[in-house]
């Protein structure tokens, strides 16, 4: 059974570096092919995908906020962490934590964690 | 980058067939993925590949393409189908990143 769930904290102030960790179990990213994503949500409710780590150690942002995000793995501990550093009250949003497949023809997000909402205010 | 353009809003009448679309470049090249959201809950993946529905997934969800276009049907829509959607590609500038669209929130009268 796949599951992802997002830890960190639930209020971070402007300028601040938020830390995020997703913690999975049912697959390992040290498999050949697995990846994980987070993506997050806006309270006006649009889903952004931000970034990607591979079971190979590849990492991939988002082109509007790569200055700014980093995303690593611990293998042993099945976590993915993502710092985002300089937060904004603009990056109020629930973050999610995803098992990813990029396919050939198709690039999809198969489980999800529950989301963590994160507020930027001071 | 590239984009996904969804509708913002359907509706349709309870056991009827609706069909929610999505537009972009990337859906020339790749298929795209659908999924379904319930207030407070995550995103689940409902269509995913050429039309492959996950485990637990109701047969009247079912995903086509052509050109630049992806459909998700719903036939037969039941009143639980009421929920937002979303379509996912790829971003066609960088394969590896992923797009989404903007979302089309399904009423069932």
């Amino acid at each position: 059974q796949v599951t992802l769930r997002e830890s960190g904290p639930a209020l971070v102030k402007p300028t601040q570096t938020l830390t995020l960790t997703c913690t999975f179990s049912g697959f390992s990213l040290s498999t050949s092919g697995m990846c994980v994503s987070w993506i997050r949500q806006s309270p006006e409710k649009a889903l952004e995908w931000l970034a990607r780590i591979d079971w190979n150690d590849d990492k991939y942002y988002s082109t509007s906020l790569e200055t700014s995000l980093t995303i690593s793995k611990d293998t042993s501990k099945n976590q993915v962490v993502l710092t985002m550093t300089n937060m904004d009250p603009v990056d109020t949003a629930t973050y999610y934590c995803a098992r990813t497949w990029d396919l050939p023809l198709s690039y999809y997000f198969d489980y999800w964690g529950r989301g963590i909402l994160v507020t930027v205010s001071s | 980058s590239s984009e996904l353009t969804q509708d913002p809003a359907v509706s349709v009448a309870l056991g009827q067939t609706v069909r929610i679309t999505c537009q972009g470049d990337s859906l020339r090249r790749n298929y795209a993925s659908w999924y379904q959201q319930k207030p407070g809950q995550a995103p689940l993946l409902v269509i995913y590949g050429k039309n492959n529905r996950p485990s637990g997934i109701p047969a009247r969800f079912s995903g086509s393409s052509s050109g630049n276009t992806a459909s998700l049907t719903i036939t037969g829509a039941q009143a639980e189908d009421e929920s937002d959607y979303y379509c996912n590609s790829r971003d066609i500038s960088s394969s590896h990143r992923g797009i989404f669209g903007g979302g089309t929130k399904l009423t069932v009268l």
